[in-house]
């Protein structure tokens, strides 16, 4: 496992659709955030999962947007029915735990385009 | 206003120079941190600082916190072509400090670096 992978690295939506962003942390983590980069808006947090539990979802919209990290499988971030304004880059982080002193690794991202 | 400030948003150098990125924060910093990121990919994470006072160095990159100033510099010494990229500082400014990944981050410095 060479880090945090995201899928699909690009991924394009009609306005209503759904789109669905896949993050495998590192091997071990069992720590997920989600972070979202807009335009002209920097990196701004999203969520924080662990393992079948949402720890602080302060910054997800409130509508159409839903995260989950299963027991088994990737975290998934969902967004229905995307408008233009959700075209971003979506990052994901995992940690070991909960407390980390080493950094946290980002993966390297998923670009919506919503067209 | 920006939680987290950076300066200078921009920065254009000549190859073999030195050169320094501020972050500076309106909070209270638990735990400062700096990634890469070049155009369209994931971030790469640099250094972390916790404590004040804390300095660090990898290669020619070397970062320092000043927890009084609520302040931290990225310094890079005898600049070179690979160093160009955005560079952001990320921090928990949560009370008390959450001590997990929910990061603000500022708005990034990008670096072009001219051989």
């Amino acid at each position: 496992n060479a880090g945090v992978m995201q899928n699909p690295r690009h991924l394009v939506r009609r306005r209503g659709q759904e789109a669905r962003l896949r993050c495998s942390p590192m091997k071990g983590h069992s720590h997920v955030y989600w972070y979202r980069q807009l335009p002209e808006e920097g990196l701004k947090f999203m969520v924080y999962l662990q393992k079948e539990n949402i720890i602080d979802e302060s910054g997800m919209p409130k509508e159409r947007f839903s995260a989950e990290f299963p027991k088994e499988g990737p975290s998934i971030l969902r967004i229905q029915q995307v408008v233009r304004g959700d075209s971003a880059a979506y990052f994901c982080a995992s940690s070991p735990g909960m407390k980390n002193y080493y950094g946290y690794t980002f993966g390297s991202g998923t670009r919506l385009t919503v067209v | 206003s920006q939680e987290l400030e950076q300066s200078p948003q921009s920065l254009i150098v000549q190859e073999g120079k030195n050169l320094t990125i501020n972050c500076t924060s309106s909070k209270t910093l638990y735990g400062l941190y700096w990634y890469k990121q070049k155009y369209g990919e994931g971030l790469i994470f640099l250094m972390m600082l916790q404590k004040g006072g804390e300095e660090k160095s990898h290669e020619k990159i070397t970062a320092k916190l000043d927890e009084k100033k609520q302040q931290s510099s990225l310094h890079i010494t005898a600049s070179q072509p690979s160093h160009a990229g955005i560079y952001l500082c990320g921090a928990d400014l949560n009370a008390g400090g959450t001590s997990y990944g929910k990061l603000t981050f500022g708005q990034g410095t990008i670096l072009t670096v001219h051989p």
